[in-house]
């Protein structure tokens, strides 16, 4: 059992915008600013798509972006492509200094 | 171009040792944290370890916690993680992974991933 919460599946239809949950508690998510959020394609390496909750990494899409209330942390897709489907994870900083993250969501374009 | 190559993966028996290794390229290697994360087959990502710029500072998830470690050698541009009392659930895809946006957990720079098989 992963120590953040994401939904295992979500689903959305080109052109329409999803948002991806992770939650956590006060001592990861809720804590602290440092939630990452990763694009994994099947059989590739993970990619950073949003780190410290909302920045984006050159080269990302503006269609991501990233944001946190409380002890839950969001990705937003907006715009969604077929290219998007994909598998996405969380992670968060946690009051340990080690890093823990979601167990993941399938995302996929209808 | 920036880029991280794991080796070392392979098949090994419960209670084995192995040694992965990941060479980096393109970056200046002295200045970032880096870590371990792995994948085992059909699950999600798992932060293993992660090491400091100068190896001041090193933390391990509580599942290798004691059986694994993590070095590494600025003059080489290398990471390491030296593994012992291998169990059937250390079966994963291990990739190196650079921290390139402050110490807290942002991993920009991903390697392939080396596999690595606990079975008898």
């Amino acid at each position: 059992q992963s120590a953040l919460t994401q939904p295992a599946s979500v689903s959305g239809s080109p052109g329409q915008s999803i948002t991806i949950s992770c939650t956590g508690t006060s001592s990861d998510v809720g804590g602290y600013n440092y939630v990452s959020w990763y694009q994994q394609h099947p059989g590739k390496a993970p990619k950073l798509m949003i780190y410290d909750v909302s920045n984006r990494p050159s080269g990302v899409s503006n269609r991501f972006s990233g944001s946190k209330s409380g002890n839950t942390a969001s990705l937003t897709i907006s715009g969604l492509q077929a290219e998007d489907e994909a598998d996405y994870y969380c992670s968060s900083y946690t009051s340990s200094s080690t890093l823990e993250f979601g167990g993941g969501t399938k995302l996929t374009v209808l | 171009e920036v880029q991280l190559v794991e080796s070392g993966g392979g098949l090994v028996k419960p209670g084995g040792s192995l040694r992965l290794s990941c060479a980096a390229s393109g970056f200046t290697f002295s200045s970032y944290s880096m870590n371990w994360v792995r994948q085992a087959p059909g699950k999600g990502l798992e932060w293993v370890s992660s090491i400091s710029s100068s190896s001041s500072y090193i933390y391990y998830a509580d599942s290798v916690k004691g059986r694994f470690t993590i070095s590494r050698d600025n003059a080489k541009n290398s990471l390491y993680l030296q593994m012992n009392s291998l169990r059937a659930e250390d079966t994963a895809v291990y990739y190196c992974a650079r921290e390139g946006h402050g110490d807290h957990g942002a991993f920009d720079i991903w390697g392939q991933g080396t596999m690595v098989t606990v079975s008898s």
